[in-house]
């Protein structure tokens, strides 16, 4: 069981606009720790698509955002693509457990 | 261009041991905290441990703590896991990353396969 709580699954139509919610706790997201996203597409290794919370790295389509408010961060995907079809997990600290923690990851599918 | 290429991977008994290796280029690998994370077939993401930039500070989840050992070597710009008493739950994907808080860039990564 995940430290960071994620819905397993989330689904949209192409154009549509979803978001991806991270549950943590008082120890990491609400302890201010950033919260960072990656994208892994089937067969492929992740990649990050928001760090700090908020910033997208060089490359990331401005339709992918990130949001974070007291114990919660949020992945807002808008203009559904069929490309964005892949696994979506958060990544924050947890000063409890003195290490990076995951959530336990979302499955996008465009319909 | 920053790589990270992982190796050491392969097949080994449970109770066996391994070491893996990531070769680091494109960056001033001494200045930056690295981390491994795995994959386990068809499962999440985990984060195994940590190690600063001199080797002085290392961090482990308890799943490993005892068993794995991470180090580094900046002269060679690698960095090391090395794996004791694996166990079929090892089974996975083990992926070297740059630490910055975050992990960019990923690699290929390599396989662990614990098995008898």
């Amino acid at each position: 069981q995940s430290v960071l709580t994620q819905p397993p699954s989330v689904s949209g139509a192409p154009g549509q606009r979803v978001t991806i919610a991270c549950t943590g706790t008082s120890s990491n997201i609400g302890a201010d720790y950033d919260v960072h996203w990656y994208q892994q597409i089937p067969g492929a290794a992740p990649r990050l698509l928001i760090y700090g919370s908020f910033n997208r790295p060089s490359g990331v389509p401005d339709r992918f955002s990130g949001s974070k408010s007291d114990t919660s961060a949020s992945l807002a995907i808008t203009g559904l693509q069929a490309e964005d079809e892949a696994d979506y997990y958060c990544q924050s600290y947890d000063s409890d457990l003195s290490g990076s923690i995951f959530g336990g990851g979302t499955k996008l599918t465009v319909l | 261009e920053v790589q990270l290429v992982e190796s050491g991977g392969g097949l080994v008994q449970p109770g066996g041991s391994l070491r893996l290796s990531c070769e680091n280029s494109g960056f001033t690998f001494s200045t930056y905290w690295m981390s491994w994370v795995r994959q386990a077939p068809g499962k999440g993401l985990q984060w195994l441990a940590n190690i600063n930039q001199d080797g002085s500070d290392k961090n482990y989840v308890d799943s490993v703590k005892g068993r794995f050992t991470i180090s580094r070597d900046n002269a060679k710009n690698s960095l090391y896991l090395q794996m004791s008493s694996l166990r079929v739950e090892d089974t996975a994907v083990y992926y070297c990353l740059r630490d910055n808080d975050w992990f960019d860039p990923w690699g290929q990564g390599t396989l662990v396969t614990v098995s008898s």
